[in-house]
């Protein structure tokens, strides 16, 4: 199996509920914000993004929320399916590289 | 459309050995980006190029160096390898430096014995 992501924050979640990943930006400055999934041996897959002047952004299922004030991004999942387990990263930038956070493993329990 | 390949997806070295990690990318993105991933580290930048012609480095440059070739390619060379660099890395491409989305490659496992 993948090594990567051993020694990460785990979320256990039933099938069918909702989920919410939550992450901690460090730069005030930042203005772009994203969230990747990354499959067992894959490379990251781009899920949804939102851009500082908002602070919120729905896509299919998924739901990115920014909070500026306490530096706080969340990903909310709705109706969790096995296929949702992955580890999920956090990533913020501005007019520099992207800077990711640790991430998250969800582990959805059938 | 391939998107972000790279090759290879597996390799070992031996300490002290060098090698070319290749990528490229079929999107006319003006940026490539160089990361590594240790468990529990999330990606770590080692270098990135924001157009052709430039590099710059990242988070972890030491012990690597990269060339931009052209639009499409952007390889990344390890001079001696040491067994610190066993590591998975991908390849990114994207628009804008950062603020835009990333596309990546599947990824290059390399072991350093």
């Amino acid at each position: 199996g993948e090594s990567v992501g051993l020694h990460l924050p785990t979320l256990s979640v039933q099938e069918g509920d909702n989920s919410i990943i939550n992450c901690a930006y460090s730069n005030s400055a930042s203005d772009y914000f994203i969230w990747y999934k990354q499959e067992s041996g894959k490379g990251p897959q781009f899920i949804i993004d939102i851009r500082s002047n908002m602070d919120k952004r729905q896509g299919q299922r998924v739901t990115v929320l920014l909070n500026k004030t306490v530096k706080h991004l969340s990903l909310q999942i709705a109706a969790t399916q096995p296929g949702d387990s992955a580890v999920y990263f956090c990533a913020e930038g501005q007019n520099t590289p992207l800077v990711f956070g640790k991430g998250t493993r969800l582990s959805v329990i059938a | 459309n391939a998107g972000v390949t790279q090759t290879p997806k597996f390799q070992v070295l031996k300490t002290g050995q060098s090698m070319t990690l290749q990528c490229a990318q079929d999107m006319n993105h003006n940026s490539m980006y160089w990361y590594r991933q240790d468990p529990g580290m999330g990606l770590r930048l080692i270098y990135y190029s924001a157009s052709e012609g430039t590099t710059d480095k990242g988070e972890v440059p030491n012990g690597y160096n990269v060339s931009r070739l052209n639009k499409r390619e952007f390889s990344l060379r390890l001079e001696s390898a040491a067994p610190s660099q066993t590591s998975v890395y991908f390849c990114a491409s994207g628009d804008g430096t950062g603020g835009a989305e990333q596309y990546f490659g599947p990824g290059t496992r390399l072991t350093v014995t």
